[in-house]
């Protein structure tokens, strides 16, 4: 159950858009497309943002959208808001009734 | 609105015990699976356990199979994590987390959070 690998950090200006990625194996992200993303702000509990690789909970904007590519997810923000900034998590189904997270990515908004 | 209230944390040494528990309202309790996710100081999530709705499943990371416990008990919408042997490496705040399916499946998503309570293990 090795993380899932992520970017430390990206930046954006507003407006702009921004992509994290999300690299597994043939074993979580590329197996399965239950891929999911998490926002988590400073001290405050995370929040779901994406689910089923590309599908919005509802009230996420659609600024947010997800992808998959092989064993590479990735998540777009689109029209970049200064309450974007904030840390991201992917999150894989791994098989075997076990998940896997990425080690997140800090996205900063200039 | 969902609310999700964990409680139960704090300073235990290494090779104790403790116990979680996540008070649950807002929703019918029984009818979601649960988790525990946790996050060491500065670091990223990790997957701790999951439970189906009546209970009757449950699921563990690697890390902490053969250590820890998740139950719950639907009359008091409460879910527990039960820890023993604890490792400096469990240090982390624990958050509880809804699933929106009754069972867990593949498409395990963690739609609501609590606020965490954090565990510290240490002599």
């Amino acid at each position: 159950q090795s993380a899932l690998t992520q970017p430390r950090s990206v930046s954006g200006s507003p407006g702009q858009s921004v992509t994290i990625s999300c690299s597994g194996t043939s074993s979580d992200v590329g197996g399965y497309n239950y891929v999911s993303w998490y926002r988590q702000h400073p001290g405050k509990a995370p929040k779901l943002m994406i689910y089923d690789v590309s599908k919005r909970p509802s009230g996420v904007p659609d600024r947010f959208s997800g992808s998959k590519s092989g064993n590479t997810a990735s998540l777009t923000i689109s029209g970049l808001q200064a309450e974007d900034e904030a840390d991201y998590y992917c999150c894989s189904y791994a098989g075997s009734y076990t998940w896997v997270f990425g080690g997140g990515t800090k996205l900063t908004v200039l | 609105e969902v609310q999700l209230l964990e409680s139960g944390g704090g300073l235990v040494q290494p090779g104790g015990s403790l116990r979680l528990s996540c008070a649950a309202s807002g929703f019918t309790f029984s009818s979601y699976a649960m988790s525990w996710v946790r996050q060491a100081p500065g670091k990223g999530l990790e997957w701790v356990s999951s439970i189906s709705g009546s209970g009757d499943s449950t699921y563990y990371a690697d890390s902490v199979k053969g250590r820890f416990t998740i139950s719950r008990d639907n009359s008091k919408d409460t879910l527990y994590l039960q820890m023993n042997s604890l490792r400096a490496e469990d240090t982390a705040v624990y958050y509880c987390a809804r699933d929106p399916a009754v069972v867990v499946v593949a498409a395990t998503v963690f739609d609501y959070w609590g606020q965490g309570t954090l565990v510290t293990v240490s002599s």
